[in-house]
């Protein structure tokens, strides 16, 4: 059974730090991996999908990695902005099933 | 806006009444999923459409839930008897076919069962 985990569950920077957000998963025969974004009492918001057969997608200054062997994912985000808090997910699609799952979440605060 | 649009955004409910949600996914999209989330947890799937044939069902969805999707666009989601448990934001995405079926979000339903 595939199982999303995301150290940490919170962290607070100082504004215009570069950081790294992580998302581990034990099954590594996924389909596809999603970063997304979460406003308190809002929807999610897509930030960037990678491929299986992808290593890395970038989205102005948002950078995710994926090592499918290892079963890691990084989300960089850089320069950071205290626009930039808020609760990031990431999930993953597996082969065989259309469903994400994902892990619990790190909210991220920025401080001005 | 063109997005994935829910409704209502927020009820407020007695246990023990009914309530329906509705989804409309972005109009291109023929796959349409439900999640439901509780606080400080990422989602968790319950259902699954493809136009309007239900593939998926999470063992998570009791015989008090239902969904349809009658002309594969719009979607609803019935919750029968609620229970306090039920108390969640209830997520809808759409995708269009693969490759990527990347899933956008609609804003969430946040049901509070009283």
């Amino acid at each position: 059974k595939q199982e999303v985990t995301q150290i940490p569950a919170a962290l607070s920077v100082p504004e215009g730090e570069n950081l790294v957000l992580n998302c581990s998963f034990t099954d590594s025969a996924i389909y596809n991996l999603q970063w997304f974004r979460q406003d308190p009492g809002k929807g999610l918001t897509s930030l960037l999908l990678i491929q299986s057969s992808q290593r890395e997608q970038t989205s102005g200054r948002l950078n995710a990695s994926l090592d499918k062997s290892s079963g890691r994912s990084t989300l960089y985000i850089a320069a950071s902005q205290p626009g930039d808090s808020a609760t990031y997910l990431c999930a993953v699609r597996m082969d065989s099933n259309y469903q994400l799952i994902w892990g619990a979440g790190t909210k991220l605060i920025i401080k001005p | 806006d063109t997005g994935v649009s829910q409704d209502p955004r927020h009820k407020i409910t007695k246990r023990g009444q009914n309530v329906t949600f509705r989804c409309d996914p972005i109009s291109e999209h023929n796959r349409l999923y439900w999640y439901r989330q509780t606080l400080g947890q990422g989602p968790e799937f319950l259902t699954y459409f493809q136009n309007e044939a239900q593939l998926e069902k999470s063992r998570l969805l009791s015989d008090r839930f239902s969904a349809e999707r009658p002309k594969g666009s719009f979607s609803t989601l019935e919750i029968q008897r609620t229970e306090q448990g039920d108390s969640a934001m209830y997520l809808c995405a759409s995708a269009a076919a693969a490759p990527d079926n990347e899933q956008f979000f609609g804003p969430g339903t946040r049901l509070t069962v009283l």
